[in-house]
């Protein structure tokens, strides 16, 4: 069964970094691009980074284009997101996702939360 | 950017209504539009990607047309289990936008 499970969330002051992982299971993770996208609570749907399927190319939305990082380590069957200097307006369930047919996102992690407060 | 504009917002329907639900582009973006559909507490589930391609194990109810600048996401035959909120999502270029999200509600 294809699984993608997120994690690493948690309450974080402005200013801190945190690392998100997402591990996947069920299908060659070393075949597929993948996403970060976030929804901040009673929000809609926004994509926060995508990388390729060999990690040499990765591309940001300018909210957190240079604070965020996104990597994978196709070894171990997982995807990172490192998030530094965060801020308020970061908070939100940050969802992984598998990405196909261009940049469509066909299977989703279950999201983990990040808050950012002091 | 490419911006995304959904209408309406919300809507209230009745089970059985038919749907309809638009979403346009600042600028065309061919047929690199995709659908989704988002329950309360839920993960998003693709519905449509290249426009109108059906995702496999997809109900066939559901339909989307368009290119360019203009698309749209149908339910022919609205089933309880459709009430949710719907994204469209542009994948012609990065950033890769979604719209605002249409709530589908029950009337």
């Amino acid at each position: 069964e294809l699984q993608l499970v997120a994690s690493g969330g948690g309450l974080v002051q402005p200013g801190g970094s945190l690392r998100l992982s997402c591990a996947a299971s069920g299908f060659t993770f070393s075949s597929y691009w993948m996403h970060w996208v976030r929804q901040a609570p009673g929000k809609g749907l926004v994509w926060v980074s995508r990388i390729n399927s060999d990690g040499s190319s990765t591309t940001y939305a300018d909210s957190v284009k240079g604070r965020f990082t996104i990597s994978r380590d196709n070894a171990k069957n997982t995807l990172y997101l490192q998030m530094d200097s965060l801020r308020a307006e970061d908070t939100a369930l940050y969802y992984c996702a598998r990405s196909v047919s261009g940049g469509s996102a066909d299977y989703w992690g279950q999201g983990t939360l990040v808050t950012v407060s002091s | 950017d490419i911006q995304m504009t959904q209408s309406p917002s919300s809507l209230s329907a009745s089970v059985g209504d038919r749907v309809t639900i638009t979403c346009r582009a600042s600028q065309s973006v061919a047929t690199s539009l995709s659908w989704y559909q988002q329950k309360p507490g839920k993960a998003p589930k693709l519905l449509i990607y290249t426009a109108s391609s059906l995702l496999s194990g997809v109900p066939s109810r559901f339909s989307g047309s368009g290119s360019g600048t203009d698309f749209t996401l149908t339910i022919t035959s609205l089933q309880p289990e459709d009430f949710a909120t719907y994204y469209c999502q542009q994948i012609y270029s990065t950033p890769l936008t979604f719209g605002g999200g249409t709530k589908v509600e029950i009337k």
